[in-house]
């Protein structure tokens, strides 16, 4: 099946300081990636949406200019999060869907999440 | 039994017995509807998804219900095993090529 891979699995930082988070499809091409948060013991949220070589698509109360996000291939999409802060402490999850020539366009293949922990 | 709080909604099983997971979601215009379980510190994996023109799937000791009338959605995971204690989401999709919407997830506890 379809492989999304996240790196890294965890990671502390410190206040202040900025944080890059890889999404990478291993085994397909992902025309659309979305990246997702999750506070504990809570639901996914989506952040934005990106497709390759666009500028990503974010959801309505999501800093655009403190989350990154790059989708410069077909299988790598990046979050960035710069200035982080305590409350930036979180799960985050990245999917990525194949367009109709490859796997059904409504199948989402979720990573195994980033846990971001800044002190 | 099942509780509804400031917690995780849960949902405790004995083990071998059936489990039946429900989803309420919002917009009657869904036209696809996914289950995903998640493990504790993992992301989501797919179980079973199911189209609105239809009223049940059956997958792999899992099977899929849908009622557009009361847009409700539930799973049922027959002879429930330890190994199925995870939290579970129901996502629904509003249209063709949007995102999905996750509902607020359901922990399942499989007792021995």
């Amino acid at each position: 099946g379809a492989v999304v891979s996240q790196h890294p699995s965890r990671v502390i930082c410190k206040s202040g300081t900025s944080v890059k988070i890889e999404c990478r499809s291993l085994d397909f091409q992902a025309t659309t990636m979305f990246w997702y948060r999750q506070f504990p013991k809570k639901s996914l949220m989506l952040m934005a949406t990106s497709n390759e070589g666009s500028k990503a698509t974010y959801e309505q109360g999501v800093e655009k200019d403190k989350f990154l996000i790059n989708h410069a291939s077909l299988t790598l999409s990046t979050l960035t999060v710069t200035s982080a802060h305590p409350e930036d402490s979180s799960f985050y999850i990245c999917s990525a869907r194949v367009g109709l020539a490859g796997v059904p366009d409504y199948e989402q293949y979720f990573g195994p999440g980033t846990r971001l922990t800044v002190t | 039994g099942e509780s509804v709080g400031l917690h995780l909604p849960t949902l405790s099983v004995q083990e071998g017995d059936n489990s039946i997971i429900n989803c309420a979601y919002s917009n009657s215009a869904s036209d696809y509807f996914i289950w995903y379980k998640q493990e504790s510190g993992k992301g989501p994996q797919f179980i079973i998804d199911i189209r609105s023109n239809m009223d049940k799937r059956q997958g792999q000791r899992v099977t899929v219900l849908l009622n557009k009338t009361v847009k409700h959605l539930s799973l049922q995971i027959a002879a429930t095993q330890p190994g199925d204690s995870a939290v579970y989401f129901c996502a629904e999709r509003l249209s063709y090529g949007q995102n999905f919407v996750f509902g607020p997830g359901t922990r399942l506890s499989v007792l021995p």
